[in-house]
């Protein structure tokens, strides 16, 4: 899972300020999902995206929550107008496939947001 | 939504004890996978189980899928202090598009005294 690469890893954000959540897929990976794991959770689904598209954002927050991933770049979450409950670890994950191949489908090691 | 019931949720254990640890589900899953995480790190897959009544190792890890499609047990033996961690048992749920997400359980954070 070396391979995905998230930055930052630890992010302090005031409320009300902006953070972007940056994830680099593994080589040749064009699916990147987003996850949210809150404080003594397990991950929760938050979006799918491919190149360009967002495939499936039913798990996403409607309001100050996007994720993009563009032709060239990294995908990025963006929150908006942060708050308290956003305090979380955002984990990304990258898979070759449009399927969830366990074997070949990685985490990054996260981002751990901090609203303060 | 689809829900995991994973436990229990803590275990504390002498080094070299067997550990045993579950996962439920309301609902069938084709394929039920177990995931490690360590502090500060992203979940890393430790065992696949693609088939009913399916009994998978990889090293002192032992997995079980139920014949149900309902449940699966993971089993560490002889456990060593880097054993410690948060264990996930996971599914993967079609999405809209085509694709699979996964849903998780809980964890059980286990902790070893040396």
């Amino acid at each position: 899972n070396a391979g995905v690469m998230q930055n930052p890893r630890h992010l302090v954000r005031r409320r009300g300020q902006e953070a972007r959540l940056r994830c680099s897929p593994m080589k040749g990976h064009s699916h990147v999902y987003w996850y949210r794991q809150l404080p003594e959770e397990g991950l929760k689904f938050m979006v799918y995206l491919q190149k360009e598209n967002i495939i499936d954002e039913s798990g996403m927050p409607k309001e100050r929550f996007s994720a993009e991933f563009p032709k060239e770049g990294p995908s990025i979450l963006r929150i908006q107008q942060v708050v308290r409950g956003d305090s979380a670890a955002y984990f990304c994950a990258s898979s070759p496939l449009n399927r969830w191949v366990p074997l070949f489908a990685f985490f990054g090691q996260g981002t751990r947001l901090t609203v303060v | 939504g689809q829900q995991l019931n994973q436990s229990p949720q803590s275990m504390f254990i002498q080094e070299g004890e067997d550990v045993s640890m579950n996962c439920t589900s309301s609902s069938i899953f084709n394929t039920w996978l177990w995931y490690k995480q360590d502090p500060g790190e992203g979940p890393v897959l430790l065992i696949a189980l693609y088939k009913a009544g399916e009994l998978t190792s990889n090293g002192r890890l032992t997995a079980q899928f139920g014949i149900t499609r309902k449940d699966s047990f993971l089993n560490i033996s002889a456990s060593i202090p880097s054993d410690v961690g948060i264990y996930f048992c996971a599914g993967p749920l079609p999405t809209q598009g085509g694709s699979e997400k996964l849903v998780f359980g809980k964890g059980t954070k286990l902790t070893v005294n040396p």
